[in-house]
């Protein structure tokens, strides 16, 4: 049963523009959040991540948007570039635990 | 910061044979550890975590088996390969209290 979802499996952006990745989860106990990056071949680098107990996190051009009612999150790359053109896959953690759950990634194209 | 090194890179295997896949990680002690499957087209399903030495938690039936024979390496074995077993391995540590994975450059496995 996939705990973390992310129903976009790609995404094309014009290089500039603000890139919108979403992703949803089903266990009220997640209580930590995290965006990575992959490149093919290599294994992801972590991005971003938020607490729930915060609903915003920002870090530079990534902004991390949590809305816990809806069990939604979502990644806002401002302004898009090239570069940020990879496969980012959202993560979800409970305190209580040791496990991650990894949605299916959404691979972002940034068009120049 | 950790830096955690896997090998090989890549490996062809028969269908049938063995496997073994070697992780270790560096900069930090008593880690968690995990080991993480991308199938082509597909998230990063978790295989096997471990907390401590000798003790390891299995997430999916599967003909795989993990090891933690000292406390910064971590090794994913098989008796015998199957087809479905391709895919691109990844293990991954955090540190205790402490969200946030690191992960290896990854294992690109085909079996044939």
């Amino acid at each position: 049963d996939q705990q973390v979802k992310q129903n976009s499996p790609s995404l094309s952006v014009q290089e500039g523009r603000i890139s919108i990745l979403n992703c949803d989860y089903t266990n009220s106990m997640f209580d930590y959040f995290l965006w990575y990056k992959k490149y093919p071949a290599e294994g992801p680098t972590f991005l971003i991540s938020i607490s729930s107990i915060k609903d915003k996190n920002e870090d530079g051009r990534f902004t991390v948007f949590l809305n816990k009612s809806a069990k939604h999150l979502s990644l806002h790359i401002v302004p898009s570039q090239p570069g940020d053109s990879a496969v980012y896959f959202c993560a979800a953690s409970a305190l209580s635990g040791n496990q991650f759950y990894f949605g299916t990634g959404t691979s972002l194209t940034v068009i120049p | 910061s950790q830096t955690i090194h896997q090998w090989p890179a890549t490996l062809v295997q028969p269908v049938g044979s063995p496997l073994s896949l070697e992780c270790t990680v560096e900069g930090t002690s008593n880690p968690n550890l995990y080991w993480y499957r991308q199938a082509a087209g597909r998230g990063l399903q978790l295989l096997f975590y471990s907390v401590g030495i000798g003790q390891i938690s299995s997430e999916v039936p599967q003909n795989l088996s993990a090891s933690r024979p000292q406390d910064r390496q971590f090794i994913l074995s098989s008796k015998k390969l199957l087809l479905s077993d391709s895919g691109f391995y990844l293990c991954a540590c955090n540190r205790r209290n402490s969200y946030e994975q690191y992960f290896g450059p990854g294992t690109r496995l085909t079996v044939t």
